[in-house]
């Protein structure tokens, strides 16, 4: 089992570019999360999907979207990025009755 | 809405001492889950404790063990006989029960272990 996984690693761009990061989790889980980490502010959660076909919006949504493509993918993508923007992004899922979430291993996101 | 609060931005423990690391939330809840975890300079995100709040007995596991005062709404860790790589940045984080429930984390500690 690889768990989750998140592509890119490391990601540049410039102001106004868009790029979609993507996630996947191969342990059959129901829910999925995206999560921002900023120094000082912990991580705050961007979307979720509950189960496949449904999204949410979490405590800070704006200039994100995202897409449930199955079970397995749930991708985030930056139509527009602005450099506050730049953070650490994780990815997360959870099974139905599971106490714990798991993450993968992050996404840098450098906005220039 | 719930919130997790972790007052001390870093602390410091010599290697083979024990420390403890403070966390309080808020919620009207009586059924939730608290949890710690560990990001070491790899960034990556691992469980170390969770403690379900139904239960009254402190969770452990192994080195890790958890003070859970509900009434208090307090959940602290503690780090039994330190170890260089127990350095990491820790988090609180708050879950309620339900399929739709979100955690919720705090700032973080940074903790550094002196050799």
């Amino acid at each position: 089992n690889a768990g989750v996984t998140q592509t890119p690693k490391f990601q540049v761009l410039k102001t106004g570019q868009s790029m979609t990061l993507q996630c996947a989790q191969d342990m059959n889980h129901n829910s999925m999360y995206w999560y921002r980490q900023d120094p000082g502010m912990g991580l705050r959660l961007i979307y979720y999907s509950a189960s496949e076909g449904t999204t949410d919006k979490g405590e800070v949504p704006n200039g994100y979207n995202v897409s449930r493509l199955n079970k397995r993918e749930f991708s985030l993508r930056l139509e527009s990025a602005a450099p506050s923007q730049t953070s650490v992004y994780f990815c997360a899922s959870r099974r139905v009755g599971g106490e714990t979430q798991y993450f993968g291993p992050g996404t840098r996101l450098l906005v220039l | 809405a719930q919130t997790v609060t972790q007052s001390q931005p870093e602390m410091s423990v010599q290697e083979a001492e024990t420390v403890t690391l403070s966390c309080t939330y808020d919620t009207s809840e009586s059924d939730y889950y608290l949890f710690w975890y560990k990001q070491p300079p790899s960034r990556q995100m691992i469980l170390v404790i969770r403690q379900e709040a139904y239960k009254q007995q402190n969770a452990t596991e192994n080195r890790f063990s958890v003070n859970f005062q509900k009434a208090a709404k307090s959940f602290s860790l503690k780090i039994s006989d330190s170890q260089l790589g127990d350095a990491a940045m820790y988090f609180c984080a708050y879950r309620t029960t339900g399929a739709n429930s979100k955690l919720t984390f705090g700032k973080g500690i940074t903790l550094s272990v002196r050799p």
